[in-house]
């Protein structure tokens, strides 16, 4: 098993551009996130989605899109990139929403924005 | 709304001594989970121990242990024999189970140096 994988690993953006976030897992999991992470803030949930098809906003969503067409991705998209998000985002998956269940996280990628 | 606390920005601990890692946390649910995890300077996150709400014991994990005081609402982690490579950020998180999805919300964290 990969577990969660993420493409790609860097990518430097000039503001205005766009482009996605791959993520990926091999465990059959229901649910997905996508979070970022700021030096001194920890790491803050964006979407997530709980099956196939679904997603939802979390605690800073705007600014980005994202859609599971298929179980195993998870995509994340900026439409206009901005320097306020410049940050790394990592992606993770849990099997159910119980809470004992840990959430899998991907190796991140680093985003700049110029 | 939950929300979890790290007061130590930053700790220092000798090769060999124990260290505690303090976590605060806050909700009003009965029932929620508590998760450490590791981020080495490599990046990844790595999941070390995990607290039920319910559980009645403390968690272990190797050297790993998650001083649970429920009442207090704290869920300090305990590294015994520390290593070299327990340099590290550490994160406090919790998970809520009542129709939240079972989002993780994660504390500031405290980087731990550990030295010779």
């Amino acid at each position: 098993n990969a577990g969660v994988t993420q493409t790609p690993k860097f990518r430097v953006l000039k503001t205005g551009q766009s482009m996605t976030l791959l993520c990926a897992q091999d465990m059959n999991h229901e649910y997905m996130y996508w979070y970022r992470q700021d030096p001194g803030m920890g790491l803050r949930l964006i979407h997530y989605s709980v099956g196939e098809g679904t997603t939802a906003k979390g605690e800073v969503p705007d600014g980005y899109n994202v859609s599971r067409l298929k179980k195993q991705n998870f995509l994340l998209g900026l439409e206009s990139a901005a320097p306020s998000q410049t940050s790394v985002y990592f992606c993770a998956s849990s099997l159910t929403q119980d809470s004992s269940y840990e959430q899998y996280f991907g190796p991140g990628t680093r985003l700049t924005v110029t | 709304a939950q929300k979890i606390t790290q007061t130590q920005p930053g700790m220092f601990v000798q090769e060999k001594e124990a260290v505690t890692l303090d976590c605060t946390y806050d909700t009003s649910d009965p029932s929620y989970g508590l998760f450490w995890y590791k981020q080495p300077s490599s990046g990844e996150m790595i999941f070390l121990i995990y607290q039920g709400s319910y559980d009645q014991q403390n968690a272990t994990e190797g050297r790993y242990s998650l001083n649970f005081q429920k009442a207090r609402k704290s869920a300090n982690l305990v590294i015994s024999a520390s290593q070299l490579g327990d340099s590290a950020m550490y994160f406090c998180a919790m998970r809520q189970s009542t129709g939240t999805a079972s989002k993780l919300t994660f504390g500031t964290g405290t980087r731990l140096q550990v030295t010779l």
